[in-house]
């Protein structure tokens, strides 16, 4: 089955790092991403990470992954109030051109 | 301008009275899709296609019809539109729909059925 899940808050302190969730269960998932959302816009592609990988840095963001326990995650470093929006991460798989998206974490970054 | 555009970006209209709601992309991408999304359930994608003449379902298309003549549209149609339609519409679109290729989002259409 294909189902991606996340927690709907998280509330950090500027400079601190955020560490956002995700969990799937469809184990043939061949590539998986996180995107970004900020108010009254469209989904903006962070990073995505292959499923052979194990982690992936990519300047303030790391994305790791346990195959294992199907958990992504993403940690952003030095989190600034520009970060402020809503994360999704989103999986395809092999055999369709078909994403799925979770539900989404809203990131709040206090001053 | 590389840009997905979308239109109209709001409307309200009431149960039954069909309805279009159009996308442009003009990066000659190859692969379009829709999506809506509600609150607590994220993005679900709706309807797909890899190029002219060629759509698939997405996880949820009961409602929904679309066409792909062109290869820079890709309408989304609602024939009989009904109150749990409301939400927010994404269009996209990416290169040729390799799993490596970003996708490009238009701005969203919020629709709200009365």
């Amino acid at each position: 089955g294909e189902d991606v899940e996340q927690s709907l808050f998280l509330s950090v302190r500027e400079g601190d790092s955020s560490v956002i969730n995700c969990t799937y269960t469809d184990s043939s998932s061949t590539y998986l991403y996180w995107y970004k959302q900020e108010p009254g816009a469209g989904l903006q592609l962070l990073t995505y990470i292959f499923s052979n990988m194990d982690m992936k840095q990519d300047q303030r963001l790391t994305v790791l992954l346990n195959k294992k326990d199907k958990h992504l995650s993403l940690r952003i470093a030095d989190t600034q109030t520009g970060d402020s929006a809503i994360y999704f991460c989103a999986e395809t798989y092999a055999g369709t051109y078909k994403y799925i998206f979770g539900t989404g974490t809203r990131l709040k970054v206090l001053a | 301008e590389a840009q997905v555009t979308q239109n109209p970006r709001y409307l309200i209209t009431v149960t039954g009275k069909k309805l279009t709601v159009t996308c442009s992309q003009n990066m000659n991408h190859e692969y379009m899709s829709w999506y809506r999304q509600d609150p607590g359930l994220g993005l679900r994608q709706i309807y797909y296609s890899m190029n002219v003449e060629v759509t698939d379902k997405g996880d949820v298309p009961e409602g929904y019809k679309v066409s792909r003549k062109e290869k820079r549209n890709f309408p989304l149609i609602l024939e009989s539109p009904s109150p749990n339609q409301t939400s927010l519409y994404f269009c996209a679109s990416s290169a040729r729909g390799g799993r490596t290729e970003t996708q490009y989002f238009g701005p969203g259409t919020r629709l709200l059925v009365l």
